[in-house]
């Protein structure tokens, strides 16, 4: 079956370090990739995604690249901010399947000033 | 144009009481899927519910089920409630066009459910 790990939290940095968040997959076919960020009281909302091998998704300063040979879609950020304290899901979703995301068990992050 | 929106956002049940939560997804959103999420559990899939239809469904009990409405609006409902049910119930819409859609997931903000 398809499934996605993420690496175990909390992750904790001091404001201003370079984050990576690890997540790999596996999937009967070709996924497409995401990640979702669910700050303190919030539902998930994208962050962003992938739908391809060696598409590189970013948003706000985010980014991960789909890598097929290692299936992997790593969420990395160069400095991060004391907003960016959130839990963050890795998920992927097979086209022309279910239309079902799975998702990885989420990742916390905490930044301190 | 107007998120998910859940109601209630927060309540409190004791065990063996039912609860029904409600959800009304982004206008034109055709697909709805409820989850639930817990600390030890993470985030798991309940069911999918896709022009009236249960499209799909997780690996849950009988005592977890749910509707949509024809205008897309969706309810869940969870009988006999027992103390491990205490969770976060997220809603999610989606469009949900072969072509159109890669499958992004719109969440509402939850329903806090406690069970004593």
């Amino acid at each position: 079956g398809n499934s996605v790990t993420q690496m175990e939290g909390p992750v904790t940095l001091s404001e201003e370090a370079f984050l990576t968040i690890n997540c790999t997959y596996t999937a009967t076919g070709y996924p497409s990739l995401f990640w979702y960020v669910q700050y303190p009281g919030e539902g998930l909302q994208l962050l962003l995604k992938a739908t391809k091998a060696d598409d590189k998704g970013s948003n706000k300063g985010f980014e991960a690249t789909y890598r097929k040979e290692t299936t992997s879609f790593h969420l990395e950020k160069g400095s991060v901010q004391v907003s960016d304290s959130a839990v963050y899901f890795c998920a992927l979703l097979l086209s022309g399947g279910s239309y079902i995301p799975t998702f990885g068990r989420g990742t916390s992050l905490i930044v301190h000033p | 144009k107007a998120g998910v929106t859940q109601t209630p956002r927060y309540l409190i049940k004791t065990r063996g009481q039912q609860v029904t939560l409600s959800c009304s997804p982004i206008s034109g959103h055709r697909s709805v899927s409820w989850y639930q999420q817990t600390p030890g559990q993470g985030l798991q899939f309940l069911f999918e519910y896709f022009s009236e239809t249960q499209r799909n469904k997780g690996n849950f009990p009988g005592r977890f089920s749910g509707r949509q409405f024809s205008n897309s609006r969706s309810e869940m409902n969870v009988s006999t409630l027992e103390l491990g049910d205490s969770a976060l119930y997220l809603c999610a819409s989606s469009l949900v066009g072969y072509r159109l859609d890669t499958g992004e997931l719109f969440f509402g903000e939850g329903s806090r459910l406690t069970v004593l």
